[in-house]
């Protein structure tokens, strides 16, 4: 089946510090998702792109749809302690609206 | 914005008991919503998609018969598991979409400990 690269696995950085991380499929995806779990919570949706190329900020975050439809990545800007989490990329191919999740990238912040 | 509501958010059962979650759209209609296992430390894994009106789609080496899916109705997927084991203990989260597109909102998840 699909999967997902999503790298790196876990970042620790100083508070202030920008952030990156990227997913990477060998096959196409339609959609390109970003979200954060807190512990014990389900997932929130960061940025949902959906067109090739597309660049798409919310607030501190950035992302964007990788031109081959192949790979996206989500950059954080001048981070905060409350970034803390563990931030998923998922691929949609539209086939039963079904997501493939990355393996997600858990991020910690020193103060 | 879409909220899906997820109960119960922790449930204690015993080994050979069933437990029944619910997944609730409550602000938008969902004709197909799925359901996640998260391990501890690890990504989502897709059990299977719930679809209104129809028999579940399973995903490979997912047992039908142990994990019961009914979607009765646009707002409401319910996930039963069956005599319920401790290899059971999990994160269990399921996911909707509404039917006039946009994101896909998640439940915010269930802890199932099986004694």
């Amino acid at each position: 089946g699909q999967q997902l690269n999503q790298s790196p696995q876990s970042m620790f950085i100083q508070e202030g510090e920008d952030v990156s991380m990227n997913c990477t499929s060998s096959s196409i995806f339609n959609t390109w998702l970003w979200y954060k779990q807190d512990p014990g919570e389900g997932p929130v949706l960061l940025i949902a792109l959906y067109k090739a190329g597309e660049l798409t900020s919310n607030g501190r975050l950035t992302a964007q749809f990788g031109i081959t439809r192949k790979d996206s990545f989500l950059n954080i800007s001048a981070s905060i302690p409350s970034d803390v989490g563990i931030y998923f990329c998922a691929g949609g191919t539209g086939k039963g609206n079904m997501l493939t999740f990355g393996g997600g990238t858990r991020l910690m912040v020193k103060p | 914005g879409a909220v899906v509501s997820q109960h119960p958010s922790r449930v204690i059962c015993k080994s050979g008991t069933s437990v029944k979650i619910e997944c609730r759209s409550l602000d938008f209609q969902a004709t197909t919503m799925f359901w996640y296992r998260q391990f501890p430390k690890k990504s989502l894994m897709l059990m299977a998609t719930s679809n209104e009106g129809s028999k579940a789609t399973y995903e490979q080496g997912v047992e039908k018969d142990k994990f019961l899916i009914n979607h009765a109705s646009l707002t409401l997927s319910t996930l039963t598991v069956t005599s319920a084991h401790p290899e059971d203990s999990s994160f269990y989260i399921c996911s909707a979409r509404e039917d006039r597109g946009g994101g896909y909102t998640f439940g915010s998840g269930t802890r199932l400990t099986v004694v």
